[in-house]
């Protein structure tokens, strides 16, 4: 069965510094997004992406943070100066062209992010 | 600001039993609601969608929605050790989602 897939699977930065986290979403899925989820908080929203450009954001997507898809696979969220805040569980998730009509969204396994 | 809320649990249920989750909503705008299994560590993982008035079954699970008084639930019967999970109750509107907080269950043995 396929699925979205996020590299690594932890990654341990330096407050100041970037981190580049990626995904590879399922195939012939057209929108992408990226959430978080700071340790027993709830999952946020943070940026949805399709016909390779953003489509929404969240109040929390602010200039430090970007998103690319340079490829026809990988899906990308860059933090260019990491804070202590950013610490949390990335995930990435893709929808089909929305066929179904209910645009059932699949999460990556997700990335955790902890900055020091 | 789009929310979600869910019975803050945790809910602890005998093995066999039902276990009764409900949600809130405010953003009317919302298109349909879906509910995640997340494990602790893990990421969420979808059981089932709902987006008419009524009840929706899919094998131990059944999801109701009201939209007029914008509410959701899920019900699990004959609740297993395995369905032990913290369960996220999220609302679409366009192409994204907002999230509950999560109700953790508990399934004794």
């Amino acid at each position: 069965e396929p699925e979205v897939t996020q590299t690594p699977s932890h990654q341990v930065t330096q407050m100041g510094q970037e981190v580049i986290l990626r995904c590879v979403p399922i195939s012939n899925h057209l929108y992408f997004y990226w959430y978080r989820q700071i340790l027993g908080q709830k999952v946020e929203f943070l940026v949805s992406f399709y016909n390779n450009e953003i489509s929404e954001k969240s109040e929390i997507f602010d200039d430090q943070f970007s998103v690319e898809r340079p490829d026809g696979s990988n899906f990308t969220l860059k933090i260019r100066s990491t804070k202590l805040e950013d610490s949390a569980m990335y995930f990435c998730a893709s929808i089909d062209s929305g066929t179904s009509g209910f645009y059932e969204q699949y999460f990556g396994p997700g990335t955790r992010l902890t900055v020091t | 600001q789009k929310e979600v809320e869910q019975n803050s649990g945790p809910l602890s249920v005998p093995e066999g039993a039902i276990a009764s989750l409900n949600c809130t909503y405010s953003d009317r705008g919302s298109q349909s609601f879906f509910w995640y299994r997340q494990y602790s560590g893990k990421s969420p993982e979808l059981i089932m969608f709902i987006y008419s008035n009524g009840d929706k079954e899919d094998g131990r699970f059944t999801a109701q929605l009201n939209k007029a008084s914008q509410y959701v639930s899920l019900l699990i019967r004959d609740s297993q050790p395995s369905d032990s999970a913290t369960y996220l109750c999220a609302g679409r509107n366009d192409y994204k989602l907002s999230f509950g907080a999560g109700t953790t269950v508990t399934v004794r043995a």
